[in-house]
Parts: C-alpha cells; sequence; structure tokens
C-alpha cells in the first residue's frame, strides 16, 4: 500500500519563526512535489525535486526552500514565516515518467495545516 | 505561463442526476489530464485521467471528455450518489526545464449531491 506521510497534521508559528515540513514516501519514487491548497485558488506547485538533491522551482517559491538528501525525504523549509504562509501543505510524490508523455498519479500526503500568527 | 480555469466553482445536484465540470487549458504541449477528488478532511485521490491521443475514456459512473482543437476538458458523473460528495480539482501537464512534466491544477469544483 502506497503512503506519503506529512510529519505534522497541524502547526503553529509565529511570524519570523523558521519552519520544517518533512515529508516522507516509501515507494521509491523519483519525483516529489510540495503544493499549497488554499480556498479557492486550488493546488499550486511550490517546489518539485525530480532527484535527490535535484530540484526546480514552481509556481510559487518565493519564501520558501526545499531539500532532499535522500530519495525517500522531501523537506519544505519557511526561512521566516509570514502570515500570508498560513495554508494547507500537501506533499506528494510520483514514479519517474517514461519520456514523452506527462502522465503518472501524484500519491499525496495527508496535508499540514499551518498557522502563522 | 500555463493555465487551468476550472467551472463551476460550487455545484448542487439531486441524488441520481448528472454532474458535469469542465475545465480549460492554455498550453497546446500539455498531453496528460487527470482528475483528483478530494473528500472533507482527506488527501486528494486520482479517479480518471486522460491522454491527448484520446477523445473520451469511462470508468464506471465516471468519463472524462478531451476536446484538443478547443483545450477543453471535462468531467462527467451519472447517477450521483452522496458519496460523490466533495471537492474535484483537473489538472493539465506542462513540461519544466528541467524536463520533468508537473500538473497544472484548477482552482476546484465543490460537488454536493443532495438525498
Amino acid at each position: 500500500d502506497v503512503k506519503v506521510t506529512q510529519s505534522s497534521r497541524y502547526l503553529v508559528k509565529r511570524t519570523g519563526e523558521k519552519v520544517f515540513l518533512e515529508c516522507v514516501q516509501d515507494m521509491d519514487h523519483e519525483n516529489m512535489f510540495w503544493y499549497r491548497q488554499d480556498p479557492g485558488l486550488g493546488l499550486r506547485l511550490i517546489y518539485f525535486s525530480y532527484d535527490v538533491k535535484m530540484k526546480e522551482k514552481g509556481d510559487i517559491p518565493e519564501g520558501y526552500s526545499v531539500s532532499r538528501e535522500k530519495k525517500e525525504r522531501f523537506s519544505l523549509i519557511l526561512e521566516s514565516a509570514s502570515t500570508n504562509q498560513t495554508s494547507m501543505y500537501l506533499c506528494a510524490s510520483r514514479t519517474r515518467l517514461a519520456s514523452g508523455w506527462g502522465t503518472g498519479e501524484l500519491f499525496f500526503g495527508e496535508g499540514s495545516r499551518l498557522t502563522v500568527l | 505561463g500555463e493555465n487551468v480555469e476550472q467551472h463551476p466553482s460550487t455545484l448542487s445536484v439531486q441524488e441520481g442526476d448528472s454532474a458535469v465540470i469542465k475545465c480549460t487549458y492554455s498550453d497546446s504541449a500539455s498531453n496528460y489530464f487527470p482528475w483528483y477528488k478530494q473528500e472533507l478532511g482527506k488527501r486528494p485521490q486520482l479517479i480518471i485521467d486522460i491522454r491527448s491521443n484520446v477523445g473520451e475514456k469511462k470508468d464506471q459512473r465516471i468519463a472524462v471528455t478531451l476536446n484538443k482543437t478547443a483545450k477543453h476538458f471535462s468531467l462527467h458523473i451519472t447517477e450521483t450518489q452522496p458519496e460523490d460528495s466533495a471537492v474535484y480539482f483537473c489538472a493539465a501537464s506542462r513540461l519544466s526545464t528541467s524536463g520533468t512534466y508537473k500538473y497544472i491544477f484548477g482552482t476546484g469544483t465543490r460537488l454536493k449531491v443532495l438525498a
């Protein structure tokens, strides 16, 4: 059974704090993604990693960084949390795709709801 | 950049009726279009998908249609049941600078099936 686990379901942090969100997958997937979910805005891609130590910015990377030192673990880092980063954060993983086709199921974690006060 | 528009944002139907959710995309190079269902408090899960070389795909009560010329794709749910109540997201693939495909998601449709 596939499993993507996010370390914290709920977090409350103060403005300016450094925040780490951790994600672990047990499917030996090459690709991992961080999305944020906000009402009316859908799922927006923050960063993704296509292999160990490899990363690429998504559509809203400002204020975030990521780390992927091991294949199974992908961390999202908020260097200095701000109130506009209050959101639900979803991690997902996917196996490497056959070339030429953008197909492939994303397996999501249960999400981390972050509140920044 | 790539944009995926999704309509309607909310949809209420009577149990047993059909529901249709529509999406449009802007990147003609998109070649894969998945649909995800997110029940309240749960993670999004893939329910159906379609490649750009196919016009329609069915899986029991759900179907997806694709019109490449118009850059439209739609989710059709027939004989709706209360357990179909959820938020549905469409997505379109987009090739990134690293050669990895990423998905651009629509803004979601909250479907309510009324008993």
